[in-house]
Order: C-alpha cells, then sequence, then structure tokens
C-alpha cells in the first residue's frame, strides 16, 4: 500500500509558542489530505479536509485560525497549532488519499501520527 | 449527518478463538462505503477490510471477514482464528463516495494467550 509519513512523531512545547507538523505521501500524489485529532482512548475526530492548492475545509467548531492547514503541493500538508496550550496536547494523524474518478473510491492512508505535548 | 455505533467498548477473547465486534449506522445514503479499521498499540492505522454497499456479497480478507445487513444498517466484523497480534483498537467507519470518513467509538479487542 502507500506510505504516509508524519514528522515529528514527538513533540513537546512551551504554551503560546507555535507548532508545524507535516504530512508526506511518500509515493504516490495526494490531492486531497485529511487532518484528524485523536485524544486517549478517543475515536478520530476529523479537523478538516485540505484539497492541494486551495483553502482547508475546517469541521464544524474548528478553529481555522488556530490550526492552520496548508497543502502547497501534491506530496505535503502542514498543519500548524498557533499560540499552543495545554489542552491542544493531543495525537493528530493525517491522511492522504488520491485523485480518482467520480464513481470510484479512493483509499485513505495513514500516516504514523504526531503526538503533541504543550506544557 | 451519518453516525457509527459500537456498542461494545471492550471484549477479549482466547487466542485461537472467534470474535464477532459490532457496529450499526445510520444514514439515508444507497451509495457508501463501509470500513473496519485496526489501530494497533503504535497507533497506526490499519485497513483491515471494505465493504461497498451496493455488493450483496459480504467481504473477506483471510481470517477477517463481515456481515453486512443493509437494510439493518448493521455492519460486524468476524475474526477467526484469533492471534495475539490481532491486539488492537478497531473502528468501523462509514464514507458517501470520496467523502469525509465518520469513524465509530472503537471496541478495544484484546487476544488472551
Amino acid at each position: 500500500g502507500a506510505v504516509v509519513s508524519q514528522h515529528p512523531s514527538r513533540v513537546i512545547c512551551k504554551s503560546g509558542t507555535s507548532v508545524k507538523i507535516e504530512c508526506r505521501s511518500l509515493d504516490f500524489q495526494a490531492t486531497t489530505m485529511f487532518w484528524y485529532r485523536q485524544f486517549p482512548k478517543q475515536s478520530l475526530m476529523l479537523m478538516a479536509t485540505s484539497n492541494e492548492g486551495s483553502k482547508a475545509t475546517y469541521e464544524q467548531g474548528v478553529e481555522k485560525d488556530k490550526f492552520l492547514i496548508n497543502h502547497a503541493s501534491l506530496t505535503l500538508s502542514t498543519l500548524t497549532v498557533t499560540s499552543a496550550h495545554p489542552e491542544d496536547s493531543s495525537f493528530y494523524i493525517c491522511s492522504a488519499s488520491s485523485q480518482g474518478t467520480a464513481s470510484s473510491y479512493n483509499e485513505q492512508f495513514f500516516g504514523p501520527g504526531t503526538r503533541l505535548t504543550v506544557l | 449527518a451519518q453516525t457509527v455505533t459500537q456498542s461494545q467498548p471492550e471484549m477479549s477473547v482466547q487466542e485461537a478463538e472467534t470474535v464477532t465486534l459490532s457496529c450499526t449506522y445510520d444514514t439515508s445514503e444507497n451509495n457508501y462505503y463501509l470500513f473496519w479499521y485496526k489501530q494497533p498499540p503504535s497507533r497506526q492505522m490499519i485497513l483491515v477490510i471494505r465493504q461497498e454497499a451496493y455488493k450483496q456479497q459480504n467481504a473477506t480478507e483471510n481470517r477477517f471477514s463481515v456481515n453486512f445487513q443493509k437494510a439493518a444498517k448493521s455492519f460486524s466484523l468476524k475474526i477467526s482464528d484469533s492471534q495475539l497480534g490481532d491486539t488492537a483498537m478497531y473502528f468501523c467507519a462509514f464514507m458517501k463516495l470520496n467523502e469525509k470518513l465518520t469513524f465509530g467509538t472503537g471496541t478495544r479487542l484484546t487476544i488472551i494467550p
């Protein structure tokens, strides 16, 4: 299957700083990337969907000025948590899919996740 | 909006036995996909099996099979000959064609040696 990487795998930062997480599709062109947040022992909650070259679509309740998403190329999307606070501590997962036809299914390939701890 | 319900927060089974995880969903759509994902302790999401709603035949992948009941909106996962490596969180998920995935709350499965 296709490979998606995330960097860093773990990050610890001080409250008030910004943190950038990268999501890369290593062996395919990802026209769409998704960012999820997962709290301990809970399910994945979709934060936003980004298409290459256009603005991300955020889910209801997700602050777009807090969680900046950029999808500047077909292999890279970034999530920047601005002015991070302890409540932003979580596990962030990205996934990527490639363009298919309107009637075919495009599998989402998941990255290994990034654990963010804000002190 | 679509919802996915997993009513079993935790399950455990002896190694080599068979276990079935339950999932129900709610949708007014006719064309959609259903998935079971596995999240082991590494937290890497792994696709276990996929079912297209328009297919009546239940999907099978080696030891993993589903029982898809479209009218009842039920989508259970059966794991046969369970192995220690099957220990993980299992998430049921729903997707309209090429739209976002909606995940259930998950079932923590433990395989007992």
